[in-house]
């Protein structure tokens, strides 16, 4: 069985480009979370989704967005990039949320330049 | 800021040595969950404690939760080379909705 697939798994942008990071949960799981990680730091909030509504968001600015669709897959999407966007983005999965464990993407290497 | 804080930063011990390491929040929680994170790739769920549990073990991991204290400790008994890795507690406070707060993490090095 599948776990969470994330991609692409690296990506270099030039400043002020748009970005979409897509995330495929695993076979039942309607629950996708996203989350920033930068350099020596833990991963950062940035939302949830569950069954298709946006259920929590971090304190990320609103370039920040995204979405979840019929089959619980997910994209990330950043629009106006920043060099501080340069981070591991990282997609975790679960039955439901806050109730049981996460399973996470092997992440997307993002690089700003 | 972050909810979970951990302690130490950075441990390094013999293989066969017990590591443990502290993670304390700032409010109350659903539950807490510790994770393990390899050369900055994906995380891998260890063990979730709910907040009306005191103690947990999986396999050579023990965690405790005391939530009068807003604090847990994760217990690895005799670790081994491939225990090495950054470990993360994660907390979901009680705040209504839904946000899972990582601290800042215990790199953990075993040496062979």
């Amino acid at each position: 069985d599948a776990g969470v697939t994330q991609s692409p798994t690296h990506l270099i942008k030039t400043r002020g480009q748009h970005v979409t990071l897509r995330c495929s949960p695993i076979s039942g799981h309607k629950s996708v979370s996203w989350y920033q990680q930068v350099l020596g730091q833990g991963p950062q909030f940035i939302f949830q989704y569950y069954e298709k509504e946006e259920r929590g968001r971090g304190n990320f600015p609103d370039r920040f967005s995204a979405r979840q669709f019929p089959n619980y897959s997910s994209e990330l999407n950043v629009n106006a990039l920043l060099l501080g966007d340069s981070a591991l983005y990282l997609c975790a999965s679960s039955s439901h949320p806050g109730l049981s464990e996460a399973f996470f993407g092997q992440g997307t290497r993002l690089t700003v330049v | 800021s972050q909810q979970g804080e951990e302690d130490p930063q950075a441990l390094s011990i013999q293989e066969g040595e017990n590591a443990t390491m502290n993670c304390s929040y700032k409010t109350s929680i659903n539950n807490l969950q510790w994770y393990r994170q390899n050369s900055g790739r994906g995380l891998v769920h260890l063990i979730l404690i709910r907040s009306n549990e005191r103690e947990k073990h999986s396999g050579r991991l023990r965690v405790t939760l005391d939530t009068s204290k807003k604090s847990s400790s994760l217990l690895i008994t005799a670790s081994r080379a491939a225990d090495t890795a950054s470990y993360f507690c994660a907390t979901e406070p009680n705040t209504g909705g839904f946000k899972t707060i990582f601290g800042a993490g215990t790199r953990l090095f075993v040496k062979a």
